[in-house]
């Protein structure tokens, strides 16, 4: 079975503390793509990034850097020093073609910083 | 101009009225998706288009239609609506042509459509 879980519903942090978004999936193939995306609260999905399952190198962007760990079917979303602007619903996604091509989300965490 | 665009963003309707979500996109994207959204249960995908002549259910497909008019095209119809289908819908696109039919790219959402079933 696919699968996405997103235990964090809600977390909270205070402006320039680092927060990290669990990610952990399940799937019998080997071969398979995740996916992060964020919904600010003006409703629209953005896309953040995009893993195959034979790229386990971290990713650093700016504040934000992502760590896959296949060993543990993780894929972990981490924000440095954050900002009001990252307050967000964020969604990890899975995709592989044993699950018909279809994208598996999970079911998100909203994430508050405070300033 | 918005490279998805979905119409209409709001619409409010009552049990048993027909209706139909627009898609268009003007990325030149061959794959469609129409998702909903519910508070708690993330996005589920409804149907899939890999291209006008392949349509797909996907987790959530009972009560509801798709047509592919074009491959910039993805309608989803809700023959006989009920209160349960409310919720926001999402249609996203994404590309194959770059990296082949069993790569999977970022896909791309529109601004989504909230429907209310009275």
């Amino acid at each position: 079975a696919q699968k996405v879980t997103q235990a964090q519903t809600e977390i909270s942090v205070v402006e320039k503390e680092d927060v990290t978004l669990d990610c952990v999936y399940e799937t019998r193939d080997t071969t398979y793509y995740l996916f992060w995306y964020k919904q600010p609260p003006s409703g629209e999905l953005v896309f953040l990034i995009r893993r195959n399952s034979f790229d386990e190198q971290n990713e650093i962007s700016g504040r934000y850097s992502w760590n896959f760990q296949k060993s543990t079917s993780s894929f972990n979303f981490t924000i440095t020093a954050s900002q009001v602007v990252d307050s967000a619903v964020y969604f990890c996604a899975l995709c592989n073609t044993n699950t018909g091509n279809q994208f598996y989300f999970g079911t998100g965490t909203s994430l508050t910083v405070i300033p | 101009d918005a490279d998805v665009t979905q119409t209409p963003r709001n619409r409010i309707t009552k049990t048993g009225k027909r209706i139909m979500l627009e898609c268009s996109q003007t990325k030149g994207h061959d794959r469609m998706y129409w998702y909903r959204q519910d508070p708690g249960l993330g996005l589920r995908l409804i149907y899939y288009s890999f291209d006008v002549k392949d349509i797909n259910k996907g987790e959530i497909s009972d009560g509801y239609s798709v047509s592919r008019q074009a491959q910039a095209k993805f309608s989803l119809s809700l023959e006989s609506a009920i209160p349960n289908q409310t919720a926001l819908y999402f249609c996203a696109t994404s590309d194959s042509a770059l990296t082949g039919r069993n790569s999977y790219n970022e896909q791309f959402f529109g601004p989504g459509t909230r429907l209310t079933v009275l």
